[in-house]
């Protein structure tokens, strides 16, 4: 069974650091990597995508993908009280379009 | 340009009951899937159709859920009979087409059975 693995945190961090969120993947077919942001009672909202292996920045966020280590992580620099989430992984495995999910990390940033 | 519509947004039944959910997709997405999220968990697929076809709904418990998308635009799921397990948020989701395309969610139905 193809599984994402994300450590359920919560992952504390102080308001102006940089908080880094991990996830692991078992499938070494997978193509296409998605970072969700969740607020609690909310819908999961993409934030970042990524396909190759290196970095993608957006703002303050930076995904950075290693395909032969099947690992993804999110950095979001300057963290914010407004950062505070659950970051949900998503993994798309080659050639179609499913989505398989991690249970989310909870990160809670703090003044 | 609007976002995925879902209602309603909260629904209490009691089990052995019947309920269903409907999705409005992006306008133009071709794709939309229906997702079950129990508390604490990832997002899991149950249904995703191209058009009004359906291309995976190996993980719809197909005893007790169906779902339909007739014209190719918007779509329906039906739960019958719900159980106490049953109780989540369902989410549809929609995107431009299948494999390479970006996945956008509606703000969900939260099923709660009593």
């Amino acid at each position: 069974q193809k599984e994402v693995e994300q450590n359920s945190g919560p992952l504390s961090v102080p308001e102006g650091a940089i908080a880094s969120l991990n996830c692991t993947y078992s499938d070494r077919v997978s193509q296409s990597f998605f970072w969700y942001r969740q607020y609690s009672g909310k819908s999961p909202e993409l934030i970042m995508s990524i396909y190759s292996n290196g970095d993608k920045e957006d703002g303050r966020f930076t995904a950075q993908l290693n395909k032969a280590s099947q690992y993804v992580s999110l950095l979001i620099r300057d963290s914010q009280p407004s950062d505070s989430a659950t970051y949900l992984c998503a993994v798309r495995e080659g050639g179609g379009n499913k989505l398989t999910f991690g249970t989310g990390t909870q990160l809670k940033v703090e003044l | 340009e609007a976002g995925v519509a879902q209602s309603p947004r909260y629904k209490i039944i009691e089990k052995r009951q019947s309920v269903a959910f409907w999705c409005n997709p992006i306008s133009g997405h071709a794709t939309l899937y229906w997702y079950q999220q129990i508390l604490g968990q990832g997002p899991k697929l149950l249904i995703q159709f191209q058009n009004n076809g359906v291309v995976d709904d190996s993980q719809l418990p197909k005893d007790r859920f169906s779902a339909e998308r007739l014209k190719g635009v918007d779509s329906t799921l039906k739960i019958q009979p719900a159980k106490l397990e049953d109780s989540a948020v369902y989410l549809c989701a929609s995107s431009l087409g299948g494999s390479g395309y970006e996945q956008y969610f509606g703000p969900g139905t939260r099923l709660t059975v009593t």
